[in-house]
């Protein structure tokens, strides 16, 4: 079946500017995770979703830094006032609830912040 | 808080060769998961292999395999018969067992092993 997609592929913003990033997970998972990869920082768990359940922030870097998730489906992860710092690879992962420990990853969305 | 770290930034192997991969971490939890993940020029993270802390017999997987050190919080990954297909970033990563909160979910990677393949 389809895996986990994620769009656009890449994306340069101007600092100051508001993006947007989607995640379609793979069907029927009910979680979906969010990491940061940098060259600085490595990858860094974001945020994570589990169902219709309010949504663990705990690895967000900032309040620019936000996500929803519609229908327990899509999310999208919005950074407000980008900075130069936010350019990173931007990666989603999904995983079905019973299987909670494999997941399953997107091909990721390079931001970069000019 | 979990740390995980890869000593080696890059390694070269040849073809048809074994190579091994270091990968220690540091908790207080006594159950959890490890894993290995491939991530190729294409970004797209590929799990290798994984390891439940509870198991004492080492994973395997076709050519990959580790060597799990409970004890002393070392998880190597063993690749026999290297192909040029396996040139990639290798990323050891750990999970916690405890059902807190995404927190816990969420995997804490080490920064990577670049694996390159000589013909």
């Amino acid at each position: 079946g389809a895996g986990v997609s994620q769009s656009p592929s890449n994306k340069v913003t101007e600092k100051g500017k508001d993006v947007e990033l989607r995640c379609d997970p793979i069907s029927g998972h009910t979680a979906l995770y969010w990491y940061r990869q940098s060259l600085g920082q490595g990858l860094e768990f974001l945020i994570y979703f589990q169902g219709n359940s309010a949504p663990d922030k705990s690895g967000l870097p900032s309040d620019r830094f936000s996500a929803e998730r519609t229908g327990g489906s899509v999310s999208t992860l919005t950074i407000q006032r980008t900075q130069q710092e936010d350019s990173a690879v931007y990666l989603c992962a999904s995983s079905p609830f019973y299987t909670t420990y494999e997941q399953y990853f997107g091909p990721g969305t390079r931001l970069t912040v000019t | 808080a979990q740390t995980v770290t890869q000593s080696q930034p890059e390694m070269s192997v040849q073809e048809a060769e074994t190579v091994t991969l270091s990968c220690t971490y540091d908790t207080s939890e006594s159950d959890y998961y490890l894993f290995w993940y491939k991530q190729p020029p294409s970004r797209q993270m590929i799990l290798v292999i994984r390891q439940e802390a509870y198991k004492q017999q080492n994973a395997t997987e076709n050519r990959f395999s580790v060597n799990f050190q409970k004890a002393a919080k070392s998880f190597s990954l063993k690749i026999s018969d290297s192909q040029l297909g396996d040139a990639a970033m290798y990323f050891c990563a750990y999970r916690s067992a405890l059902r807190s909160g995404g927190g816990a979910d969420g995997l804490t990677f080490g920064k990577g092993t670049h694996l390159i393949i000589q013909p």
